[in-house]
């Protein structure tokens, strides 16, 4: 079946580096997300990548996805004190079309 | 501004009453989704529509009900049969075929 395993919390200094976790069991998938939640509020799309690639950058993130071993990453350079939040991997497929979600990361930075 | 909203913010419910969460959407998505999150289980999806007259259970449909008479409206029903609703609730959208899904701002409710 599908599911998606995040750790549950990390916590890193200021202006290093963080890398979020998340494995997934149905590698047919066709879409992998990462979403960003802060406290009360619904869920922000930060970057995505399709299941045929092996890395996506866009400015601060990198994802890797490593479709061998299911094990998708989301690498935020220089992390801020406003990139605290919780942060989802999440994958979709091509039948239905719905999101399945891990449990969220909560990132907490540190000054 | 096209978006996605959801209504109330805050809802409150005596224990044994039906209650009804409101979400609208005008981006024209075909699919809508509800989404329950509780502290560390992520969010765990309740009913999903993927066109308007129709829409499917999702992982914990028990004690809820939806509806999809219009695109535009995806409302959620917490029944008196749902014996643990306080949560927080997501409604999200999304076009066809494995797209960017966009999200409310999320209803809490809470059981007094």
């Amino acid at each position: 079946g599908e599911d998606v395993e995040q750790s549950l919390f990390l916590s890193v200094r200021e202006g290093d580096s963080s890398v979020i976790n998340c494995t997934y069991t149905d590698s047919s998938s066709t879409y992998l997300y990462w979403y960003k939640q802060e406290p009360g509020a619904g869920l922000q799309l930060l970057t995505y990548i399709f299941s045929n690639m092996d890395m996506k950058q866009d400015q601060r993130l990198t994802v890797l996805l490593n479709k061998k071993d299911k094990h998708l990453s989301l690498r935020i350079a220089d992390t801020q004190t406003g990139d605290s939040a919780i942060y989802f991997c999440a994958e979709s497929f091509l039948q239905g079309g719905k999101l399945i979600f891990g449990q969220g990361t909560e990132l907490s930075v540190k000054p | 501004d096209g978006g996605i909203t959801q209504s109330p913010k805050y809802l409150f419910r005596k224990e044994g009453q039906n209650v009804t969460l409101s979400c609208e959407q005008n981006l024209n998505h075909d699919a809508m989704y509800w989404y329950r999150q509780d502290p560390g289980q992520g969010l765990r999806l309740i009913y999903y529509s993927q066109i308007v007259n129709d829409f499917q259970k999702g992982d914990i449909a028990e004690g809820y009900s939806v509806s999809r008479e219009k695109k535009e409206s995806f409302p959620l029903t917490v029944t008196s049969a749902q014996k643990n609703p306080t949560a927080f609730y997501l409604c999200a959208s999304n076009e066809q075929l494995n797209t960017e899904a966009f999200f409310g701002q999320g209803t809490r409710l809470t059981v007094v």
